[in-house]
């Protein structure tokens, strides 16, 4: 079935590295690619998306491009802040079934000053 | 304008007890769709409601059910609560079945 593969965390970096999450998918068809952010005690927030094939999604200074040839969608941003502390999450939704969303296992990232 | 609101926000049950969590939808929305979280992992797809009717289901036993209401707002009831049911149990609306979900808080279940 469908999946996502996101990177383990924590990830730990100091304020202005630069960060790489590395998502990649299985799914048949042409699925729906996402990255949604948790920053504590609040809801799941959509980040960014791509719909199809070579879209480059982004928002915040992150970005992510949608790469069928390797089934990937691999989260970067420049230049990190603390207050992008957060766990991160890649989600596709199936092409046949746009109404549910299946998300990776999430990767916690921690910016220190 | 409110967004997703859930209650409550948490709550604490035995096994065997059953238990229902409300969600009110985005304001203009008409469409519900919920999840679980268990800790340290991404959010499942329980269902999703659209008028009035359960539109598609992943892969939960029978004892989660939903439901919907006339003003789009939705229960979601689980039944004989095991202790793997503890979670935080997030609720999404949208303007359609295929649209863009937004996320409540969620409700934080804990199951003895």
């Amino acid at each position: 079935g469908d999946s996502v593969t996101q990177m383990e965390g924590p990830v730990t970096l100091s304020e202005e590295a630069f960060l790489t999450i590395n998502c990649t998918y299985t799914a048949t068809g042409y699925p729906s690619l996402f990255w949604y952010v948790q920053y504590p005690g609040e809801g799941l927030q959509l980040l960014l998306k791509a719909t199809k094939a070579d879209d480059k999604g982004s928002n915040k200074g992150f970005e992510a491009t949608y790469r069928k040839e390797t089934t990937s969608f691999h989260l970067e941003k420049g230049s990190v802040q603390v207050s992008d502390s957060a766990v991160y999450f890649c989600a596709l939704s199936p092409y046949s079934s746009a109404s549910k969303i299946i998300f990776g296992s999430g990767t916690r990232l921690s910016i220190r000053p | 304008d409110a967004g997703v609101t859930q209650s409550p926000t948490h709550l604490i049950k035995t096994r065997g007890q059953q238990v229902t969590l409300r969600c009110s939808p985005k304001s203009g929305h008409d469409t519900v769709s919920w999840y679980q979280q268990a800790l340290g992992q991404g959010p499942q797809f329980i269902f999703q409601y659209y008028e009035e009717e359960e539109r598609q289901r992943g892969n939960f036993p029978d004892r989660f059910s939903g439901h919907q209401f006339p003003n789009y707002s939705s229960e979601l009831n689980v039944n004989a609560l095991l202790l793997g049911d503890s979670a935080l149990y997030l609720c999404a609306s949208s303007l359609g079945p295929q649209d863009e979900q937004f996320f409540g808080p969620g409700t934080r279940l804990t199951v003895l």
